[in-house]
């Protein structure tokens, strides 16, 4: 079975820009996680897709946003880059998502904001 | 705002060695989740503990809960350089808090 896929790998943008990361998780999977990993912050859950709804946010402003698709696929967006939005940006895709779901992880996309 | 601490924040060992990693916070979880994280790669589900007092072993990895189900430790026996990686503790609630890390490097 195949692992979780994110594209693209690797992104530089400048600041002002906006940006749209893709995720396709596992088949069958239904939920779809999204976090930033830096070294200062380290890892942090910014949302929760299952069923192509939003069920559950971190506290990440507004700039910040995502949908899942009806095949489970899922897509973030960053509006207005910032030197601070710099980070691996990783999803994660369960079967049916929460606490006590398994998540597996896909490889990120490392965003480079200049 | 739910922390998870964990320590140390560096270790680096020699092959053979044993090493303790903690995760502790203020908080009560319902469980707490092990990842194991290399360079390039997301992080792996190690192990989920549930219930206060369990301990969970795979190969030579050990894992307890604390008894007040508010800190966990990995204890990592004969440490092999295959074992260096980011260790990411994670809270079991909808909020996915994540540990603060501990990144190992063993010495071959």
């Amino acid at each position: 079975k195949a692992g979780v896929t994110q594209t693209p790998r690797y992104l530089i943008k400048t600041r002002g820009q906006q940006v749209t990361l893709s995720c396709s998780p596992i088949s069958g999977h239904r939920s779809v996680s999204w976090y930033q990993q830096t070294p200062g912050q380290g890892l942090q859950f910014l949302f929760e897709y299952f069923s192509e709804t939003q069920r559950n946010k971190g506290n990440f402003p507004g700039r910040f946003s995502g949908r899942q698709f009806s095949n489970s696929r899922s897509e973030m967006n960053v509006s207005t880059l910032e030197l601070g939005d710099s980070a691996l940006y990783l999803c994660a895709s369960s079967l049916a998502g929460g606490p006590a779901d398994t998540q597996y992880f896909g490889p990120g996309t490392r965003l480079t904001v200049l | 705002t739910q922390l998870l601490e964990q320590s140390p924040q560096f270790l680096s060992i020699q092959e053979g060695e044993n090493l303790t990693v903690y995760c502790n916070s203020s908080s009560v979880f319902s469980s707490l989740q092990w990842y194991r994280q290399e360079p390039g790669e997301g992080p792996v589900l190690l192990v989920t503990v549930v219930t206060g007092g369990e301990v969970k072993k795979l190969k030579r990895l050990t894992f307890q809960f604390g008894d007040a189900r508010k800190d966990s430790s990995l204890h990592i026996t004969a440490a092999q350089p295959g074992d260096t990686g980011l260790y990411l503790c994670r809270s079991g609630t909808y909020k996915y808090i994540f540990g603060t890390g501990t990144r190992l490097k063993v010495l071959a």
